[in-house]
């Protein structure tokens, strides 16, 4: 069973508009960590944020904020005012105390298109 | 600067013909790993390490070795590549398993023939 789902696998949006990615995450673990990561046309990875299990505050950084709800089980990115640099491919990652091999799960990731 | 350092970028290779990518890393990092990333299934752990002479296998090891005799570097190798294995690979190391930041090198886009 996929342990991160992020359902939109492309999203298409006009400059300045908001967009929302999802991600549903599964896990038996108390204590977890989440992450998102962004891969622009270029191809490295870049780290966006990562929150803990027991911290459910949302969190803003300027056109970006993120809001984890444990009840949903989802850790949803929202970009405010998109830009055409927001381009890129968005991965959404799960890290568990209770894995024994220390790894990142990671989504599939949602290819973002911001057109001008 | 803190940086993750993979070579080749692109690579090339016919079937059978081993090969070695390298991974090395200027942040004192103790835990890296190699992924593999393949359309529509995000990135998959191939190995890590969490320190030197510590390595161990990830989701998808079939057909890699890994060495770690120095905490910097972290080679994959590919003994006898198959198509199966071309794929986009990354290097992270983190100062942590499970609950840090890791850093990415740039990917190194592996063809096999």
């Amino acid at each position: 069973a996929q342990k991160v789902t992020q359902a939109q696998t492309e999203i298409s949006v006009v400059e300045k508009e908001d967009v929302t990615l999802d991600c549903v995450y599964e896990t038996r673990d108390t204590t977890y960590y989440l992450f998102w990561y962004k891969q622009p046309p270029s191809g490295e990875l870049v780290f966006l944020i990562r929150r803990n299990s027991f911290d459910e505050q949302n969190e803003i950084s300027g056109r970006y904020s993120w809001n984890f709800q444990k009840s949903t089980s989802s850790f949803n990115f929202t970009i405010t005012a998109s830009q055409v640099v927001d381009s890129a491919v968005y991965f959404c990652a799960l890290s568990e105390a209770l894995r024994s091999n220390y790894q990142l799960i990671w989504g599939a990731g949602t290819k973002l298109i911001i057109k001008p | 600067e803190a940086q993750v350092t993979q070579n080749p970028r692109y690579l090339i290779t016919v079937t059978g013909k081993k090969l070695t990518v390298t991974c090395s890393q200027n942040m004192n990092h103790e835990y890296m790993s190699w992924y593999r990333q393949d359309p529509g299934l995000g990135l998959r752990q191939i190995y890590y390490s969490m320190n030197v002479e510590v390595t161990d296998k990830g989701d998808v090891p079939e057909g890699y070795k890994v060495s770690r005799k120095e905490k910097r570097n972290f080679p994959l190798i590919l003994e006898s590549p198959s198509p199966n294995q071309t794929s986009l690979y990354f290097c992270a190391s983190s100062r942590g398993p499970m609950n840090t930041e890791a850093f990415f090198g740039q990917g190194t886009r592996l063809t096999v023939v």
